[in-house]
């Protein structure tokens, strides 16, 4: 299996733009999740589907971040319209129901708001 | 509320020496305890878990020390090498639930 796959790997945008990362999950994962990693704040869980239904976004900063997850191999995290404190690594995990050995994570998205 | 409290935020060590990670939880319906390793410019991955029924699990150079009643874990590495230098992560969480992450620890062994 090719594990968890992001994309992009780098992105740059500019204040205001429209910026989606994209997230395909292992194949018959049920469960994924997107997280934010900063210096100061560590990982923090944003969003987590299960069967592609969202169950918690009480992560989600505002409302300009939106995440959908129209099948289950795949899933996209929109930011509308991206400030430059959105600026982080974006992570995206999948992993089973009643799979003891937790999660696995993609490579990230290393995203800089200008 | 912080879930998981994690503790040093960074760690030097002498190549050969125990480096020693420690976190605390809140919730004591918690069933499963990861630690999660970090390489510059990638994802963490699971290093090594345990469940609260046991109080210890080793795997190679990485040992989990658990303390139920005290709600707190520790990850300790025998004979750190150099390439042990990483970022780690505790977590806590109830199996096919999420997991709550600590705030990370940078770890850098000199050899």
């Amino acid at each position: 299996d090719a594990g968890v796959i992001q994309s992009p790997r780098h992105e740059v945008t500019e204040m205001g733009q429209e910026v989606t990362l994209r997230c395909k999950p292992i194949s018959g994962h049920d469960y994924l999740f997107w997280y934010r990693q900063t210096m100061m704040r560590g990982l923090e869980l944003l969003i987590y589907f299960n069967n592609n239904v969202p169950i918690d976004d009480s992560g989600m900063p505002e409302d300009r971040f939106s995440a959908k997850m129209p099948n289950a191999s795949f899933s996209t995290l929109k930011i509308q319209p991206s400030e430059p404190r959105d600026s982080a690594v974006y992570f995206c995990a999948s992993r089973s129901t009643g799979d003891y050995y937790g999660y696995t994570f993609g490579s990230g998205t290393r995203l800089t708001v200008v | 509320q912080q879930q998981v409290k994690q503790s040093p935020q960074s760690l030097i060590v002498q190549k050969g020496g125990i480096s020693i990670i420690n976190c605390a939880y809140e919730n004591t319906a918690f069933d499963y305890f990861p630690w999660y390793q970090q390489f510059p410019g990638k994802g963490p991955a699971l290093l090594i878990a345990i469940r609260p029924d046991v109080s210890e699990k080793k795997e190679g150079r990485f040992t989990i020390s658990f303390n139920k009643s005290a709600k707190q874990f520790s990850l300790h590495i025998m004979d750190s090498q150099p390439g042990d230098s990483a970022t780690y992560f505790c977590a806590a969480g109830l199996t096919g639930n999420q997991f709550y992450f600590g705030t990370g620890t940078s770890l850098t062994v000199i050899p």
